[in-house]
C-alpha cells in the first residue's frame, strides 16, 4: 500500500487559506488520494478525493501534482470550527475499504 | 439525508463482560465498516460487510470479537469477553459501492471503556 507522509502539525489565521501538504511518492496508476478529518471527539468526516485532476467542493480544494506524488489541500477560508486532525489516505484499488490512516497533521486555526 | 449512527455513543463495562455495539449505515448504503482507535494509536481498519457478507475480516485481532450484519441493513459488533486493551473507540462507516472512488462515511464512534 502507498504510504503517505504529513507534517505532524500547522498552525494557520484565522480567515486565511490553509495549504495542507501530503506526499505520496510510491502510489500507483489506479489509487486515489482521500482526505478526511477528526474534529476532536467525532468520527473521521470525509472532505474530497481525486485521482489525477484537481478536484474542488464546497469545504475544499484537491490539488494533485502532475506526478502524483505529492498533494495538497486548501481550506480557502479557514475558520475556528476547521481545527482538526487532516489525513491524507492513499487508497488502494484491490482494498477498496481498508483505508489506512496515519498520525495526520494536527490544524490548528487562531484568531 | 442522516448520516451513520451508532449506539450506544460510550460504553463502560468490566473485563470479562460482554458489550454489543450496534451500526446503522447510510440508507441504501451496501458496503459496512468497523474500525477503531485504541489507546491513542491510528485507527485501524477491523473489517467490510458487503451486504450481509464479511468482504474481509483481516482486521479482526482475535475471536473474541463477532461482528453480524444479518439482512444486509444494520451490523452489530460484540466483544465477548471484554479484555482491558479493548477499550477505545470504535467507528463504523458505510459507503454506497465496493469501489475505490465511493467515499467512506463515518459515524461519531461508540468509546468504550473496559475496566
Amino acid at each position: 500500500d502507498a504510504k503517505t507522509t504529513q507534517p505532524t502539525s500547522m498552525d494557520c489565521a484565522e480567515g486565511r487559506a490553509a495549504n495542507l501538504p501530503c506526499n505520496h511518492s510510491t502510489i500507483s496508476g489506479n489509487e486515489y488520494v482521500y482526505w478526511y478529518r477528526q474534529i476532536h471527539s467525532q468520527g473521521p468526516q470525509y472532505i474530497i478525493h481525486g485521482l489525477k485532476n484537481n478536484e474542488t467542493n464546497e469545504m475544499a480544494s484537491l490539488i494533485i501534482t502532475e506526478d502524483r506524488k505529492s498533494s495538497t489541500l486548501i481550506l480557502p477560508h479557514a475558520t475556528l470550527r476547521d481545527t482538526a486532525v487532516y489525513y491524507c489516505i492513499v487508497r488502494v484499488y484491490s482494498n477498496t475499504g481498508k483505508l489506512i490512516f496515519g498520525q495526520g497533521t494536527t490544524l490548528q486555526v487562531k484568531p | 439525508e442522516a448520516g451513520v449512527t451508532q449506539f450506544p455513543s460510550h460504553s463502560v463495562i468490566e473485563k470479562g463482560q460482554t458489550v454489543t455495539l450496534r451500526c446503522d449505515p447510510i440508507s441504501g448504503h451496501d458496503n459496512l465498516y468497523w474500525y477503531r482507535r485504541v489507546m491513542g494509536k491510528e485507527i485501524k481498519f477491523l473489517l467490510h460487510f458487503v451486504k450481509e457478507s464479511k468482504q474481509d475480516e483481516s482486521g479482526m485481532p482475535n475471536n473474541r470479537f463477532l461482528a453480524e450484519r444479518t439482512g444486509g441493513t444494520y451490523s452489530t459488533l460484540k466483544v465477548q469477553p471484554a479484555e482491558l486493551e479493548d477499550s477505545g473507540v470504535y467507528f463504523c462507516a458505510s459507503s454506497q459501492r465496493d469501489r475505490a472512488n465511493s467515499p467512506l462515511h463515518f459515524g461519531n464512534g461508540t468509546r468504550l471503556t473496559v475496566t
